[in-house]
C-alpha cells in the first residue's frame, strides 16, 4: 500500500523556468511532510518541510504548497538551477505518534536544461 | 549544521560472512537514528528504527536477527547484517533525527554493499 505517491517518475524543465514536483497521499493522519533531494550513491539531503497546520512554507529558491482537502503537495523551485537536478523525494510522517517514521514517495527525477 | 556519517560507504564481501555499518551524528545528538535501504530506482524503505539505549523497531518484513541494530550513544549506531547473502546487497542509508518535536532526519551518505 503506497501511502505516498509520486506519479511523475521524470521531470524536464528549462534553466531559469520554473520547476513543480507533485506528491499526493492516502493516509490523513499525516501532519507534517517534508521534501529531499538526493543525488546518485548519496544520502537525501532535507530541503523544506511543512505542517498540516500550514498551507504554504518558502525558503528561498523553493516553496511547498500543501492542499490538505485534495491530499496534495508540490514543491515549486523558482528559478531552476542546473544543480537542482536529482531525485526529489517527498516524505509525510504522523509526528510522533508515528516515532516520526517518514513514508517516502518513489521519487522525481528533476532534470534542469542549461 | 546537521552531518551524518557513513562509514564505510563502499564494501564488498563474500556470502556468508558479516558487515558491520557506522552511522554517527557528527554535530548534534540524535535521539532516534533510522535505517533505510534503496533498492535501484526504487524509495527508501524503512527497515528499522532505533532509540539510544533501547530495542530497535524493525519493520514488518525485516528480519532482526539478520540486520542486527545497536545505538549505544546519543550519537552512533550500527547495522550488522550477518551472514550476508547476494541478495542482500543493496544501498543502505542511516538518518538521525534530534528529536525535540523536530521531525526532519539527516542522511549519512550511505553504503554500498556487494555481497559476493
Amino acid at each position: 500500500d503506497q501511502q505516498v505517491k509520486q506519479n511523475s517518475p521524470s521531470l524536464s524543465v528549462q534553466e531559469g523556468r520554473i520547476s513543480i514536483l507533485n506528491c499526493d497521499y492516502t493516509n490523513s493522519m499525516f501532519d507534517y511532510f517534508l521534501w529531499y533531494k538526493k543525488y546518485p550513491a548519496e544520502g537525501p539531503t532535507f530541503l523544506i518541510s511543512i505542517s498540516s497546520i500550514k498551507d504554504k512554507n518558502e525558503d528561498g529558491r523553493f516553496t511547498v504548497f500543501l492542499n490538505k482537502s485534495a491530499k496534495h503537495l508540490s514543491l515549486h523551485i523558482v528559478p531552476s538551477q542546473p544543480g537542482d537536478s536529482a531525485v526529489y523525494f517527498c516524505a509525510a510522517t504522523k509526528g510522533v505518534t508515528s516515532g516520526s517514521r517518514l513514508t517516502f514517495g518513489e521519487g522525481t527525477q528533476l532534470t534542469v536544461n542549461p | 549544521g546537521a552531518v551524518v556519517s557513513q562509514h564505510p560507504s563502499r564494501v564488498i564481501c563474500k556470502s556468508g560472512t558479516s558487515v558491520k555499518i557506522e552511522c554517527r551524528s557528527l554535530d548534534f545528538q540524535a535521539t532516534t537514528m533510522f535505517w533505510y535501504r534503496q533498492f535501484p530506482k526504487k524509495s527508501l524503505m524503512l527497515m528499522a528504527t532505533s532509540n539510544e539505549g533501547s530495542k530497535a523497531t524493525y519493520e514488518q518484513g525485516v528480519e532482526k536477527d539478520k540486520f542486527l541494530i545497536n545505538h549505544a550513544s546519543l550519537t552512533l549506531s550500527t547495522l550488522t547484517v550477518t551472514s550476508a547473502h547476494p541478495e542482500d546487497s543493496s544501498f543502505y542509508i542511516c538518518s538521525a533525527r534530534r528529536g525535540g518535536g523536530i521531525y526532519e532526519q539527516y542522511f549519512g551518505p550511505g553504503t554500498r554493499l556487494t555481497v559476493t
